[in-house]
This record gives structure tokens, C-alpha cells and sequence, in this order.
């Protein structure tokens, strides 16, 4: 079945360390997304990227980098510049032309030790 | 300021009554608005896009209007079940955009 995968489920940073979130997906879609989400409130988009080798920062890219190498993978990074990384984090991917639904991964929830 | 809004507070309804969730929007003109289902810990999951030119859409015990004029679109279960218990987020899509504009989320509980 095609879909998105994101890893790990749960994830626990300490302080100054930077920490890695997977994302694949094989529905080679050509757009993927990492959004943010908190309690109360929306889904707050980080950074995207349209194709591979290219991304866009988001609303709340300070304290985030991203790469996209692969079609597949778009892999987001929380650095240690981020001083609130604790929230749920979900990747999602959307094929063209656009006016199609993005499909989520089930997301990586982000905890400070 | 431009902003999306839906109801915080959780829609309580009895199993077989329709359950309607609203979805309020000011300073924007989306080109199109879906609702996404998210259950606790998952990722959301689509249901429902309408365009700016539709006025309803329906999909088995679903429908969704979108009225451009109150900038505003409604969410309609009818006969709802307790499966149906979720959060309910509302998105909007602008012409072209790459961004989606995500709610906050209505959470709905159905009891048997």
C-alpha cells in the first residue's frame, strides 16, 4: 500500500542536541511538507518542498533545516537554535496538479528530557 | 489579520443525530477548502474538498458547503456514529499556492 512513513513515533531530545525525523513516502508525489502542530492549535507549516533538490522555509523555519535528495525522502532536522521543540510533528505529501489532498504520515511526537 | 477559526470547544451529540461543525475565515479568498478526520496520536486524514465555485458537496453521510459571501463552510455528519468521534480540521487552499491554511480543529464526540 503507498502512503507515508514517518520514524521514529516518539523522540526524546536533550538540551543542545539535534535531532533527525524521517519521512518517506511512495506515492511519488512531487510536493512533501513538514508542519508543526500544538495543542489548540493549527497545523503551523515549517518548511516544503516542491520537487527534489529545491524547499521552501515555511511560517516557523527558525530552528529547523531540511534536505530533499530523494523524490522519497525529505528528512527535517530540529536544531539545537530551537528552543521549543517539544510538539507533534507531521509530514505530509501532495501530487500535481495542485487542488489535490494531502496524504499525512502518523506523525513524531517530539519530547525535551 | 487573516485568520481561520473553528469552534474549540468539543461538539458533544447523540449517536444518530446529525452533527454540524463550522468553519469561519476572514481576509482570505481560497480557491478551495478541504476538512481532514484526525483521531488522537495519527495523522489527519482527508474526507472532503469543495471549490469556490461549488456551493455543496456530498460524499456517503458527509456534506460540506462552502458560501463565499459569509466566508464560511459547514461540515454536515448525518446519522452519526460513535466511529465518528475525531477532531475535525478545516483547510484552505489560495489559487496557485503551495501553502495550505490549517484550523485548530473541532473535536466531536458521538454517544451510543
Amino acid at each position: 500500500d503507498g502512503g507515508i512513513t514517518q520514524s521514529p513515533k516518539y523522540l526524546f531530545r536533550k538540551e543542545g542536541q539535534n535531532v533527525t525525523l524521517s519521512c518517506e513516502q511512495n506515492l511519488n508525489h512531487d510536493a512533501m511538507y513538514w508542519y508543526r502542530q500544538d495543542p489548540g492549535q493549527g497545523l503551523r507549516l515549517i518548511y516544503y518542498s516542491q520537487i527534489v533538490n529545491d524547499f521552501q522555509k515555511g511560517d516557523i523555519a527558525e530552528g529547523y533545516s531540511v534536505s530533499r535528495e530523494k523524490k522519497e525522502s525529505f528528512p527535517l532536522t530540529v536544531t539545537s537554535a530551537q528552543k521549543n521543540p517539544t510538539a507533534f510533528y507531521l509530514c505530509a505529501s501532495t501530487d500535481y496538479p495542485l487542488e489535490q489532498p494531502q496524504h499525512f504520515g502518523d506523525g513524531t511526537r517530539l519530547s525535551i528530557l | 489579520s487573516q485568520k481561520i477559526e473553528q469552534n474549540s470547544e468539543a461538539l458533544n451529540i447523540q449517536e444518530g443525530k446529525t452533527a454540524t461543525l463550522t468553519c469561519n475565515y476572514t481576509n482570505y479568498s481560497p480557491a478551495y477548502l478541504q476538512w481532514y478526520r484526525q483521531d488522537p496520536g495519527r495523522g489527519p486524514v482527508f474526507l472532503l474538498l469543495i471549490r469556490e465555485n461549488e456551493k455543496e458537496k456530498r460524499k456517503e453521510r458527509l456534506k460540506v458547503t462552502f458560501d463565499t459571501t459569509l466566508k464560511q463552510s459547514l461540515f454536515h455528519i448525518t446519522a452519526s456514529q460513535p466511529a465518528d468521534s475525531a477532531t475535525y480540521l478545516c483547510a484552505l487552499d489560495m489559487a496557485g499556492g503551495f501553502k495550505t491554511i490549517f484550523g485548530a480543529g473541532t473535536r466531536l464526540f458521538v454517544k451510543a
